[in-house]
């Protein structure tokens, strides 16, 4: 199983609604990842999750939070977003988590879920 | 921190023919660059990687150069094919620990029957 899985693949919002996203993966990999990318454009990492403990914020607005309840899963949720939040949000999945000297391997990608606010 | 830059923004090729993309890179402490392929609707795909203690890889059609001197590297697509349409992303980062991945700005490959 080589796949990161995220739900829902679509989704709208109004502007004072609160939603989640949700990722999985089962390939036993210690580093999650949400990115988010704009129509055209490259994805730009948000967070990284390193044995379920938050390692990087790039400066995201408090309006998104992410959640790592266990290994497998990652959550980001929502809350107050403004329309020029509206993206394709990634989530991926690496093997070694921070502190590790090995090399690092492959990031999988989901599909993303594609999110509007209304 | 880490800049990378990517051309062509577009590219259009006839089918069986050659793609080239290039990316600079302006960390001289990265060392692993892979190359993603992204189609519509689709999260990026891998689709090869290079590692800076190696200066050439090949996997069938599809081979990356790197020139660490210069800090850039390409992407090679030989034979192009129709399914080979797609947007292709380079990226840079530091090989070791968790993937704190700089993207290019894309390419966007069209290839005609």
């Amino acid at each position: 199983d080589t796949e990161v899985t995220q739900t829902p693949k679509h989704l709208v919002m109004g502007m004072t609604n609160k939603k989640s996203l949700k990722c999985e993966q089962h390939m036993g990999h210690r580093a999650m990842y949400w990115y988010k990318q704009k129509a055209k454009k490259p994805p730009e990492l948000m967070f990284v999750y390193s044995y379920e403990k938050l390692s990087i914020n790039e400066s995201v607005p408090s309006r998104f939070s992410p959640e790592c309840p266990n290994s497998s899963l990652l959550n980001l949720h929502l809350h107050a977003l403004q329309p020029e939040d509206s993206a394709l949000y990634l989530c991926a999945s690496s093997l070694y988590g921070q502190g590790n000297s090995r090399e690092n391997t492959e990031a999988f990608f989901g599909q993303g879920t594609r999110l509007t606010v209304v | 921190g880490e800049n990378v830059e990517q051309h062509p923004s577009t590219l259009s090729v006839q089918e069986g023919d050659s793609a080239v993309i290039k990316c600079t890179y302006s960390d001289s402490a990265s060392n692993y660059f892979p190359w993603y392929k992204q189609e519509l609707g689709k999260g990026p795909q891998l689709i090869i990687d290079i590692r800076s203690n190696v200066g050439e890889k090949k996997d069938q059609r599809i081979a990356v150069t790197l020139n660490k001197t210069a800090k850039h590297f390409s992407l090679h697509i030989t034979e192009t094919q129709p399914e080979d349409s797609a947007v292709y992303f380079c990226a840079a980062s530091r090989a070791t620990g968790f993937q704190k991945l700089v993207f290019g700005t894309g390419t966007r490959l069209l290839v005609s029957p």
